[in-house]
């Protein structure tokens, strides 16, 4: 069973809020990943971290920033959230390159 | 551009017979290589993986196929069962690039019938 935990599950939010999506683990990993999923899409990388104080944009251009000051943590915040937000958010940790990466429940975001 | 392409959207298949995922892909750096099971609204799960040193994996109903000189890979599931219904994701990484990040393709929607 994997360790990694999202929180919310479900959220509807308004235009214009300032949102934070929570993901924790508790396995040590040093890296951790933020994906964005919409149905029938694939998994896009929005952001990265190698380790604390580590984080890097990903494939997909997004107006959200992330930070990794401890390493179980790596919460992914919207400042003012808009429709086109609207989306699936999966956090996920891998441990290295040769081992499978384990993913989180996910957070279902919408914004009306 | 789409470096990892799963190009059947969805596969039906009878309960009891053999279900088989295709992958696809075109970075030639990519050395490890994985399936992810996804229901809606819930995170993917690992399945199985194989590294580019292998040609073959099996776990229980699930095998992995890599053919490295056409860049594919495929999953088989035999015998398929109504719960393997799911979204199936194929994923690859590169080692020592961008943080060993996963690049997903966009899934393949297989129903198992009874």
């Amino acid at each position: 069973e994997a360790d990694i935990y999202q929180t919310p599950r479900y959220l509807v939010i308004g235009t214009g809020k300032k949102i934070t999506l929570e993901c924790s683990q508790t396995m040590g990993h040093d890296k951790m990943y933020w994906y964005q999923q919409d149905p029938g899409m694939e998994l896009h990388l929005i952001h990265y971290s190698y380790g604390v104080n580590s984080t890097e944009k990903g494939d997909l251009s997004s107006e959200s920033t992330v930070s990794r000051i401890r390493t179980e943590h790596f919460p992914l915040t919207l400042e003012s959230a808009r429709p086109s937000h609207t989306s699936q958010y999966l956090c996920a940790s891998r441990p290295g390159g040769f081992s499978e990466a384990f993913f989180g429940q996910g957070t279902r975001l919408t914004v009306v | 551009d789409q470096q990892v392409k799963q190009n059947s959207p969805s596969l039906s298949v009878q309960e009891g017979r053999i279900s088989i995922l295709n992958c696809d892909y075109t970075n030639s750096m990519f050395d490890y290589f994985l399936w992810y099971k996804k229901y809606p609204a819930e995170g993917p799960t690992f399945l199985i993986s194989i590294s580019s040193i292998k040609d073959k994996n099996e776990d229980g109903r699930f095998t992995v196929f890599l053919n490295k000189s056409a860049k594919h890979l495929s999953l088989h599931i035999v015998p398929s069962q109504p719960g393997d219904s799911a979204v199936y994701f194929c994923a690859a990484s590169a080692q020592g690039t961008s943080g060993s990040r996963l690049t997903f393709g966009e899934g393949t929607q297989l129903t198992v019938n009874p």
